[in-house]
């Protein structure tokens, strides 16, 4: 595998239940996002995470939990969305020079993950 | 506040124009970068160039080229001589040193014709 990779690409849950989305990346890199994109909406920056600690949380709803057990995976688990949280759910990853300076380089994005909330 | 506004929701041109992309920012910050990347139908978003704020020099790379105007909060993209796997969405960006916060425009849906 290269590059950054998410798993699963489509995901269509009820509002009950739980799940989690998987990103890789393979890029030996120390900083690692997640991002949602709605229809009509930009690109929305949700998690943010440094040498595997959270350094920002853009207000987002405690029924998206992020984890970053270490620099290459991180998870997002999700139980009891709404279907406003239907949503492209992107990863990406990037080389930062440390926590203070963060977002300043180019960052590799995985593919998506698809979410549908019934 | 922090905000990056791209005005043109959609751009339809045929193979071998010329278009620009818009792209204005607002901050307060002195530091920050500016940012492109493009969205292809396979959902990837892909970097295509990052400009900081102290470097107001225009770049080129291939049929791209890039204008940095702080004067304007401007940054435009300019594709030349455009081709069908131009088709995509671009997105500007802007990221506040320090901040940890990075904003996107709503993106340009740019469709090239044959």
């Amino acid at each position: 595998e290269t590059g950054v990779t998410q798993t699963p690409r489509h995901l269509v849950m009820g509002m009950t239940n739980k799940k989690s989305l998987k990103c890789e990346q393979h890029l030996g890199h120390n900083a690692m996002y997640w991002y949602k994109q709605s229809a009509k909406k930009p690109l929305e920056l949700m998690f943010v995470y440094s040498l595997e600690e959270r350094v920002e949380n853009n207000s987002v709803p405690s029924r998206f939990s992020p984890e970053c057990p270490n620099s290459s995976h991180l998870f997002l688990h999700l139980h009891t969305l709404q279907p406003e949280d239907s949503a492209l759910y992107l990863c990406a990853s990037s080389q930062e020079s440390g926590k203070t300076s963060l977002l300043y380089n180019e960052q590799f994005f995985g593919p998506g993950t698809r979410l549908t909330v019934l | 506040a922090q905000k990056v506004t791209q005005a043109q929701t959609e751009i339809s041109v045929v193979e071998k124009e010329d278009v620009t992309l818009d792209c204005v920012y607002e901050t307060r910050d002195t530091t920050y970068y500016l940012f492109w990347y493009k969205q292809p139908p396979s959902g990837e978003l892909v970097f295509l160039i990052r400009r900081n704020s102290f470097d107001e020099q225009n770049e080129i790379s291939g049929r791209y080229s890039w204008n940095f105007q702080k004067s304007t909060s401007s940054f435009n993209f300019t594709i030349t001589a455009s081709q069908v796997v131009d088709s995509a969405v671009y997105f500007c960006a802007l990221s506040e040193a320090g901040r940890g916060k990075l904003i996107f425009g709503q993106g340009t849906e740019l469709s090239v014709k044959p």
